[in-house]
């Protein structure tokens, strides 16, 4: 079974459109996660929710809206793309409540967003 | 300030060789938390290691081995045998001890195994 699933795997779009990428975790954690990791590999925390609640908002643009209905799930809404978001999306999630306790995160299998 | 450095880019070896991929961190906590993943070439971020701030103890799993040395700051990950499976990224990880946390990552060493 597959802990934490994102859809779609890829995704290619023109400039200016508006998408989403969505995240589902049933694990029963309490803490979900995106990363963004560029074409240098580089990963860096977007936002964080525990319990639905937002924790966690990076520098982001306001582009980007995350939305949890649910705590198994996080959606990530991106509002007029740019060139510039083509990027991997990675969501996690951890048991984390209240304190991290230095829990292993567990992490999706990506998005690819390709701009054009 | 939180911070990860892994100065190696890119290591390329050959099969049986072993390998060390280094990392440092830097922050003001006292309780902290240090990891490694791994990101194969199939894309997907696999966890590796734990490790808290209080606990110095090297750890042996398999073929791989652990470094963590508070003094310097360094949590190093050593491959031994080293086998062309192990070619990834590796990534080293700093976690908080604080509502909400995340992750900092440092910015990976490509490992490339040749047969």
């Amino acid at each position: 079974d597959t802990a934490v699933s994102q859809t779609p795997k890829y995704l290619v779009t023109q400039m200016g459109n508006d998408k989403s990428i969505k995240c589902e975790q049933n694990l029963g954690h309490d803490t979900m996660y995106w990363y963004k990791q560029d074409s240098k590999k580089f990963l860096k925390i977007m936002f964080s929710y525990n319990n639905k609640e937002l924790i966690i908002n990076e520098t982001v643009p306001n582009r980007f809206s995350p939305k949890s209905p649910d705590k198994a799930h996080l959606n990530l809404h991106i509002n007029s793309l740019e060139l510039g978001d083509s990027a991997v999306y990675f969501c996690a999630s951890s048991p984390s409540r209240d304190t991290f306790f230095g829990d292993e995160q567990f992490f999706g299998p990506g998005t690819r967003l390709t701009v054009l | 300030a939180q911070k990860v450095t892994q100065a190696q880019t890119e290591i390329s070896v050959v099969e049986k060789e072993d390998v060390t991929l280094d990392c440092v961190y830097e922050t003001r906590d006292t309780t902290y938390y240090l990891f490694w993943y791994k990101q194969p070439p199939s894309g997907e971020l696999v966890f590796l290691i734990r490790r808290n701030s209080f606990d110095e103890q090297n750890e042996i799993s398999g073929r791989y081995s652990w470094n963590f040395q508070k003094s310097t700051s360094s949590f190093n990950f050593t491959i031994t045998a080293s086998q062309v499976v192990d070619s990834a990224v590796y990534f080293c990880a700093l976690g908080r001890e604080t509502s909400g946390s995340r992750l900092t990552f440092g910015e990976g060493t490509q490992l490339t195994v040749n047969p």
